[in-house]
Parts: structure tokens; C-alpha cells; sequence
């Protein structure tokens, strides 16, 4: 995985604005693919998930958009809320793999009141 | 229903030592996954098990074994610590089809000293 902690990509954004947060994936095998949040202190939270043969789809406030071309993920969060500070993160696998998840680095959304 | 439960919560071992961890997953799932989180690495997968067989295994040196329960509960093993191993050991349950959300305990923060 790539490095996080003191080098984790921050995005800070108001209260209120929608957030978007990118994710380049490595393996073209990969069919399935992952947002999760992390809240300190807690594990990984599901978010919504799409499959190769889409290239968009929404949630609850979110939308996850997937460009295979070109090897790219991305988060759209609307509205963004105080609760929404966390660290994302993308995952990718084949399916054949099973749930073995690769994961990016992370990007840490800071909320501003 | 209960989450992923992990325990213990925190655990502080010295080099050359050996540590269990344990993982409850949801009642119901019969797979269990397990990762490793690091601020340098990021998380990184380390095993799966479903139905007490190890389906998949990342690349981690054979220091780090698990094992599956008929009740589906799991436990990790480290053997001969090393500084390295500090981290914080997440384990994900799903219901066991390729593919399928992934719910993660809180996990174990791990200090080897």
C-alpha cells in the first residue's frame, strides 16, 4: 500500500459542499471495487461498492464513479456533514480473489464548520 | 445484530514473543478475513478463512498463521514478534460469497517492544 499517517492526502472542506475524493487503482483484473471510511479509533465502514460492468452508482448522499479506461475511482459525497470527517479509503479485487482487498493509501476529509 | 468482535482491545507484547488474537464475526457469516494496518503500509491483507479453510493468503512471512473455527470464530497467530509487527490487526466478516461486503471489528492495536 502506499504511505499514510504523516503523508496521507487531506481534503478540507466546508460544511456543507460536496466532496470529491480520487482514487487510482494499479490492477486491470480488478472487477470490484470499494469505499470505506475510517473513523479514528474504529475499523474500515462500508460505503457502497460497484462492479466492473457499471460505471456509476449512488447511495445515500454519495456517488461512486468508475473510469476502467483510464484506471480510476471516485467518491462524491453531497452536503457534506461534521460526521463525515474521517479517512477514505478505495479497495480494489478480481473476484476471483475473493475478499482479498487491495486498498489505497487513504485521504483523510476535514470538515469545516 | 453484534458487530465483529475483537479482543483484546490493546496489547502490548516484547520482541521474540508470541501473541493470539481472537475475532468473532457476525453470527451467520462464515468467512473471515483478516488485515494489517500501518501507518508506513497502509492496510495490507493478510488472510481469509471460510469454513475453517484458509482461502486466500497475502504475502506475509509464515510468522503470521490463523485458524477457523466450526463456529466460524477465528484467531491469529504471531510468532517471534519483531518492532515490525506493531499495528493495528483488523478482522473483516462477510457471509462467505466472493465479492461481498466486508464488515470490520474495531481490531487490536498490537505494540511489540
Amino acid at each position: 500500500g502506499e504511505s499514510v499517517g504523516l503523508h496521507l492526502p487531506t481534503l478540507s472542506v466546508q460544511e456543507g459542499d460536496n466532496s470529491i475524493i480520487n482514487c487510482a487503482y494499479s490492477n486491470s483484473a480488478s472487477d470490484y471495487f470499494i469505499w470505506y471510511k475510517q473513523e479514528s479509533g474504529k475499523g474500515p465502514q462500508f460505503i457502497i461498492d460497484i462492479r466492473s460492468n457499471m460505471d456509476k452508482r449512488q447511495g445515500q448522499r454519495v456517488t461512486v464513479l468508475l473510469n476502467k479506461t483510464v484506471k480510476h475511482l471516485s467518491l462524491q459525497i453531497a452536503a457534506t456533514q461534521p460526521g463525515d470527517s474521517a479517512v477514505y479509503f478505495c479497495a480494489e479485487t478480481p473476484e476471483a480473489a475473493g475478499n482479498k482487498l487491495t486498498f489505497g493509501g487513504g485521504t483523510r476529509v476535514l470538515v469545516k464548520p | 445484530k453484534a458487530g465483529v468482535t475483537q479482543t483484546p482491545r490493546y496489547l502490548i507484547k516484547t520482541r521474540g514473543q508470541q501473541v493470539t488474537l481472537s475475532c468473532s464475526p457476525i453470527s451467520g457469516h462464515r468467512s473471515v478475513s483478516w488485515y494489517q494496518q500501518t501507518p508506513g503500509q497502509g492496510l495490507q491483507f493478510l488472510f481469509e478463512y471460510f469454513s475453517e479453510t484458509q482461502r486466500n493468503k497475502g504475502n506475509f512471512p509464515g510468522r503470521f498463521s490463523g485458524r477457523q473455527f466450526s463456529n466460524s470464530r477465528s484467531e491469529m497467530n504471531v510468532s517471534t514478534l519483531e518492532l515490525g509487527d506493531s499495528a493495528l490487526y483488523l478482522c473483516a466478516s462477510s457471509s462467505g460469497g466472493v465479492s461481498e461486503k466486508l464488515f470490520f471489528g474495531s481490531g487490536t492495536q498490537l505494540s511489540v517492544l
